[in-house]
């Protein structure tokens, strides 16, 4: 139980371009997921707080315009790469709370992002 | 969350028992300390978490001292799949999670 995944696990794309990353909780309803981004060699960073049928609350330094976050249902959250610069390639990872599991958070497998 | 403190780095014999130290000392009574690994290039992986109480599950178990301002993760028989970074956090009250620099395990053969 408590599965959480990602599509795509990996992308490249051309500078200047969007890129749309889907996080889901497979098999729990989740009010509430997290986004976070880690470059090599560093630990993961918070980047901003989604709530189900609201806005996503963004982490300082965070910019809301460059990183949209949508969390349409209990068991989607999506991010937006909008026009993607090469210093933002790195590894994007979500997580979810379980609405009946308490407060433990799952995360997914990860999407490595490359922009050249 | 609540500030932690945990070595960089520890190595282990495989087979062996492997003893994570976390230091949690401004950690609220409502905070419970939860530990996370993450194997190089994946999501990290939830391992346990407790209040006060040590806890055990089929991965790990998580020894709470009894003032809470440190904690241990126990692996009871290291493998070399368990070569990861590891996380303690304090997070209680629907907090948002943020990750510390974590204990780079190495299970040696």
């Amino acid at each position: 139980g408590a599965v959480v995944s990602q599509h795509p696990s990996w992308v490249i794309c051309k500078s200047g371009t969007s890129v749309k990353i889907e996080c889901r909780s497979l098999d729990f309803q989740a009010t509430t997921m997290f986004w976070y981004r880690q470059f090599p060699k560093q630990s993961l960073m918070l980047m901003a707080t989604s709530n189900e049928g609201s806005k996503a609350t963004y982490e300082q330094g965070v910019e809301k315009d460059k990183f949209l976050i949508n969390h349409a249902s209990l068991t989607l959250s999506t991010l937006t790469v909008t026009s993607a610069h090469p210093e933002d390639s790195s590894f994007y990872i979500c997580s979810a709370r379980d609405l009946e599991g308490g407060e433990t958070q799952y995360f997914g497998p990860g999407t490595r992002l490359l922009v050249l | 969350d609540a500030k932690t403190t945990q070595p960089p780095s520890m190595d282990c014999a495989e087979g062996r028992a492997a003893n994570l130290p976390c230091n949690h000392s401004t950690i609220s009574g409502n905070e419970y300390v939860y530990w996370y690994r993450q194997i190089h290039s994946q999501g990290p992986q939830y391992i346990i978490h407790g209040l006060k109480n040590n806890e055990t599950n089929e991965m790990a178990s998580l020894i709470i001292t009894e003032d809470r301002k440190s904690s241990t993760l126990i692996l009871p028989h290291a493998t070399l799949r368990d070569t990861a970074v590891y996380y303690c956090i304090g997070s209680g009250g629907y907090q948002k999670v943020t990750f510390g620099t974590g204990t780079k395990l190495q299970v040696i053969p």
